[in-house]
């Protein structure tokens, strides 16, 4: 079936610097990504939704400037936390949607990032 | 847009015992509908799903049903086994519209031996 690897799985980082989260869609072509932010005891919540080669759509009160979404490819997405703060930290979620031979009617689920900000 | 309540928050049954949460969804729009479990520090894991053409689906000690008019979706879960202790979702979307998937708040679910 659809794979989604998100990488990397958990991650510290100083604050005031930025890090990169991928997910890559293994066996199916990625149209849309989706990413969610998860707090601890909390429900998945969107962060943004991205279509192959477009600029990401942003959930209301979710900053663009500070979460930079790229999907210039049909296997890989990324999510850049730029300038992190304590805040930040969280857990952080990708799902696909897509086309090919492997790919389920649904979402695929990366198994998740973990950020920590110091 | 679409907002997804789930109840309850948490839910405590024994071995054995059968375990029902539940979802109301607000988009009359949404046309698919899938439930999630999540252990702790994994992403969400697929365990059952259903469309808007169908009432009612099962597999094995898993089934959802789904009312349209009523807008409301149930997870049911027979002979509860402690290995399902866990978070689960519902959550809906318009898919074939290329749609958001939007969850529920999650119902934290212990079953004891």
């Amino acid at each position: 079936g659809a794979v989604v690897s998100q990488h990397p799985s958990w991650v510290i980082c100083k604050s005031g610097t930025s890090v990169k989260i991928e997910c890559r869609s293994l066996d199916f072509q990625a149209t849309t990504m989706f990413w969610y932010r998860q707090f601890p005891k909390q429900s998945l919540m969107l962060m943004a939704t991205s279509n192959e080669g477009s600029k990401a759509t942003y959930e209301q009160g979710v900053e663009k400037d500070k979460f930079l979404i790229n999907h210039a490819s049909l296997t890989l997405s990324t999510l850049t936390v730029t300038s992190a703060h304590p805040e930040d930290s969280s857990f952080y979620i990708c799902s696909a949607t897509g086309t090919g031979s492997s790919s389920n009617y649904g979402y695929t689920f990366g198994s998740g990032t973990r950020l920590t900000v110091v | 847009g679409e907002n997804v309540e789930q109840h309850p928050s948490t839910l405590s049954v024994q071995e054995g015992d059968s375990a029902v949460i539940k979802c109301t969804y607000s988009d009359s729009a949404s046309n698919y509908f899938p439930w999630y479990k999540q252990e702790l520090g994994k992403g969400p894991q697929l365990i059952i799903d259903i469309r808007s053409n169908v009432g009612e689906k099962k597999d094995q000690r898993i089934a959802v049903t789904l009312n349209k008019t009523a807008k409301h979706f149930s997870l049911h879960i027979t002979e509860t086994q402690p290995e399902d202790s866990a978070v689960y979702f519902c959550a809906a979307s318009t898919y074939n519209q290329g749609g958001k998937l939007i969850f529920g708040q999650g119902t934290e679910l212990s079953v004891k031996p």
